[in-house]
C-alpha cells in the first residue's frame, strides 16, 4: 500500500537554528501534501498544504516566514522551521492523498518530534 | 461546514472485554468517515473508512464501525480488546475531495487496556 516516509523521526536543536523535516511518498506521486502540528494529548491541527510546483497554502495563523514549505517534486515536500525558539516544539506530522480510488484517504508519515532548547 | 465530536477523551478497559469509541459528526452534505489509530510517537494508521457503501465497516484488527445517519454517529467497536490497543484514536470527517479545508479530525480518544 501506499507509504509515506518522514524524516527525521526526532531531532533537538539550539534556539536559533532551522530545521528541515522531509516528506517523501514511497511509492505513489503526491502534488498535494499536508503538514500538522500536535501538542501533547492534543488533535491535529492543520498547518498548511504543500502543492508541487506553486507556493504552499497556509491555514490562518501560521506564520510562512517561520515555516517554510517546499515542495520540490511529486514525491517530495519539505517543512522548515526557521529560527526555532523552544515553543515550536512539537510533534510534526505529514500526510499525502493517496490516488485512484483511494483519492480521499492520507497515508501519514511516522511524524517528527523537534525538541527545541 | 463540517465538524465531529468525540465524546470521551478517554475510555478504560480490561483485556478481553468490548470497546466502544464514540463519534458524532455533522456535515451538510455525505460524508465520508474515518478511525485513525495513533500509537505513541507514531504517525497516524487508517483502521476503517466509510465512503457511502456500507453502512457497516470493517477495518484491520478487529475494529468495525456502523455509519448511522439517523443519528449522524461513526461509533467504533471491537468484541475484544488487546493490549496491543491501547493508543490514541481519532474519529474524522471529510466532504468529498480531500482538500485543505476538507478534513475535520475529532479531539481524539485515548483508549487505555487494563490487564
Amino acid at each position: 500500500g501506499a507509504v509515506v516516509s518522514q524524516h527525521p523521526s526526532r531531532v533537538i536543536c539550539k534556539s536559533g537554528t532551522s530545521v528541515k523535516i522531509e516528506c517523501r511518498s514511497l511509492d505513489f506521486q503526491a502534488t498535494t501534501m499536508f503538514w500538522y502540528r500536535q501538542f501533547p494529548k492534543q488533535s491535529l491541527m492543520l498547518m498548511a498544504t504543500s502543492n508541487e510546483g506553486s507556493k504552499a497554502t497556509y491555514e490562518q495563523g501560521v506564520e510562512k516566514d517561520k515555516f517554510l514549505i517546499n515542495h520540490a517534486s511529486l514525491t517530495l515536500s519539505t517543512l522548515t522551521v526557521t529560527s526555532a525558539h523552544p515553543e515550536d516544539s512539537s510533534f510534526y506530522i505529514c500526510s499525502a492523498p493517496q490516488s485512484g480510488p483511494g483519492a480521499n484517504v492520507l497515508t501519514f508519515g511516522a511524524g517528527s518530534r523537534l525538541t527545541v532548547l | 461546514a463540517q465538524s465531529v465530536t468525540q465524546l470521551d477523551s478517554h475510555v478504560s478497559v480490561s483485556e478481553g472485554t468490548p470497546v466502544l469509541l464514540r463519534c458524532n459528526y455533522s456535515s451538510s452534505y455525505s460524508p465520508s468517515l474515518f478511525w485513525y489509530v495513533q500509537h505513541p510517537n507514531k504517525g497516524l494508521q487508517l483502521l476503517l473508512k466509510y465512503t457511502s457503501a456500507a453502512t457497516l465497516v470493517k477495518g484491520i484488527n478487529g475494529f468495525e464501525a456502523e455509519f448511522k445517519k439517523s443519528e449522524t454517529s461513526f461509533h467504533l467497536t471491537k468484541p475484544s480488546a488487546h493490549m496491543s490497543d491501547a493508543a490514541e484514536y481519532f474519529c474524522v470527517v471529510s466532504e468529498g475531495y480531500t482538500g485543505r479545508r476538507a478534513l475535520t479530525f475529532g479531539s481524539g480518544t485515548r483508549l487505555q487496556v487494563q490487564p
